[in-house]
């Protein structure tokens, strides 16, 4: 079965700062990965995923995540943070045909 | 120790049948919720529950009802189901805003 593990439960960084969040998970074969963000006070939006082609995969906010399938992993970075990307994030897997296997979630705190 | 659990992870069904999914969380929070992941693997909050008493149910039919015995559980009962609900179906619970989430239920309406 799947697993994803997200390295950090809290990151706090300063606006402007430069955001990395790590995913890795593991699974045998073909897996489609997902990164979700929750708002304070909202429900789960998708951020971003990633299905095949490009490994580097763009989305929306200005965020954007690299999937190296060697090393397992699915990070996701953002290069000028501001203080509105505060929120939950998740990052998940889909392997095969299963339901999808979220990680634990990333609380990124911004401060001006 | 799984901290929310949720059963079955598979279930199919025909058209019209009434079906059941459970939840349970042994973390101690508070709130619990289920989720609807749509076509487009968008996560949608159908309903939320705080001590027992429904405080979010969005836009959803009647036929979906959330049933809490007590604060560690939130079950789901689907009434005369349709092909339209063939989706996945996540439970959660919360402590403020980090949400803990059970590993889903894949439904299939037939």
């Amino acid at each position: 079965a799947q697993s994803v593990s997200q390295h950090n439960h809290h990151v706090i960084l300063s606006e402007a700062a430069s955001l990395e969040l790590g995913c890795n998970y593991s699974y045998g074969g073909t897996v489609n990965l997902f990164w979700y963000v929750q708002y304070p006070g909202q429900h789960l939006q998708l951020l971003l995923k990633y299905f095949s082609g490009d490994p580097l995969v763009k989305g929306i906010k200005g965020f954007e995540a690299e999937f190296i399938k060697s090393k397992f992993s699915f990070n996701l970075r953002k290069p000028s943070v501001q203080w509105s990307d505060t929120a939950e994030y998740f990052c998940a897997v889909r392997g095969g045909n299963t339901p999808l296997v979220f990680g634990k979630g990333t609380r990124l705190s911004v401060i001006a | 120790d799984t901290a929310v659990s949720q059963t079955p992870k598979y279930l199919v069904t025909q058209m019209g049948n009434d079906k059941s999914i459970k939840c349970e969380q042994n973390l101690g929070h508070d709130t619990m919720y289920w989720y609807k992941q749509d076509s487009k693997k968008f996560l949608k909050i159908m309903f939320s529950y705080n001590n027992k008493e429904l405080i979010i149910n969005e836009t959803v039919p009647n036929r979906f009802s959330p049933k809490s015995p007590d604060k560690a559980h939130l079950n789901l009962h689907i009434n005369s189901l349709e092909l339209g609900d063939s989706a996945v179906y996540f439970c959660a619970s919360s402590l403020r805003e980090k949400l803990f989430f059970g590993s889903g239920t894949q439904l299939s309406v037939l």
